[in-house]
């Protein structure tokens, strides 16, 4: 199993425009997430989703939009980037309800935007 | 609101002495706490959580309901704990992460 993927590893875009970071996981799992880990804020979540189909807000969610079409994949988009966008951004699955299931984490993508 | 709180962003230690990274929490129900690790160059996983009550790597965190805290202890640190921790929240399917603490055990 390759676990949870992401690309890109790097990323640099200029304001205002707009990119789809990757997510994919091959371990059959309905929960997948994303967070942005800031110098001093930890991880904070931005969007989430428990299945296909279904996606819910997280704590920052303005500026992203996701969707799960499928269980493998959960793409986060930057509509139009913004420089208060630039972050190390975590994708995350697990098998359920994270609570009683370990959440595994992608490698992170580095975003910056100038 | 939902709140986790580490205070300490740096924790220097030498080893074989004890350790204890603060987490406290705000919130108004029966909350369910987790600490992460992320070792150097290594991704982000789960430590223990409090439901499960265990003891992994010879960590152990107790919930305080009380003092709204989740203390991470051990009694003797080893060089490779050197890591960043986490403390996090969980809430119908929302985690809520503490700003991080980086232990660094001295040999």
């Amino acid at each position: 199993n390759a676990g949870v993927t992401q690309t890109p590893k790097f990323q640099v875009l200029k304001t205002g425009q707009s990119m789809t970071l990757q997510c994919a996981q091959d371990m059959n799992h309905e929960y997948m997430s994303w967070y942005r880990q800031d110098p001093g804020m930890g991880l904070r979540l931005i969007h989430y989703s428990v299945g296909a189909g279904i996606t819910d807000q997280g704590e920052v969610p303005n500026g992203y939009n996701v969707s799960r079409s499928t269980t493998e994949d959960f793409p986060l988009r930057l509509l139009s980037a913004a420089p208060s966008q630039t972050s190390v951004y975590f994708c995350a699955s697990s098998y359920s309800f994270p609570s009683s299931y370990e959440q595994y984490f992608g490698p992170g993508t580095r975003l910056t935007v100038t | 609101a939902q709140r986790v709180t580490q205070p300490e962003k740096l924790l220097s230690v030498f080893k074989g002495a004890p350790v204890e990274l603060k987490c406290n929490y705000s919130y108004s129900g029966s909350p369910e706490l987790f600490w992460y690790v992320q070792y150097s160059r290594q991704r982000l996983q789960l430590l223990l959580r409090h439901i499960s009550r265990e003891s992994i790597k010879g960590f152990t965190a107790d919930l305080n309901k009380g003092e709204t805290s989740f203390h991470l202890k051990k009694p003797f640190a080893q060089e490779e704990d050197s890591a960043m921790y986490y403390c996090a929240l969980y809430n119908f399917n929302k985690f809520y992460f503490g700003s991080g603490t980086k232990l660094n055990v001295k040999p």
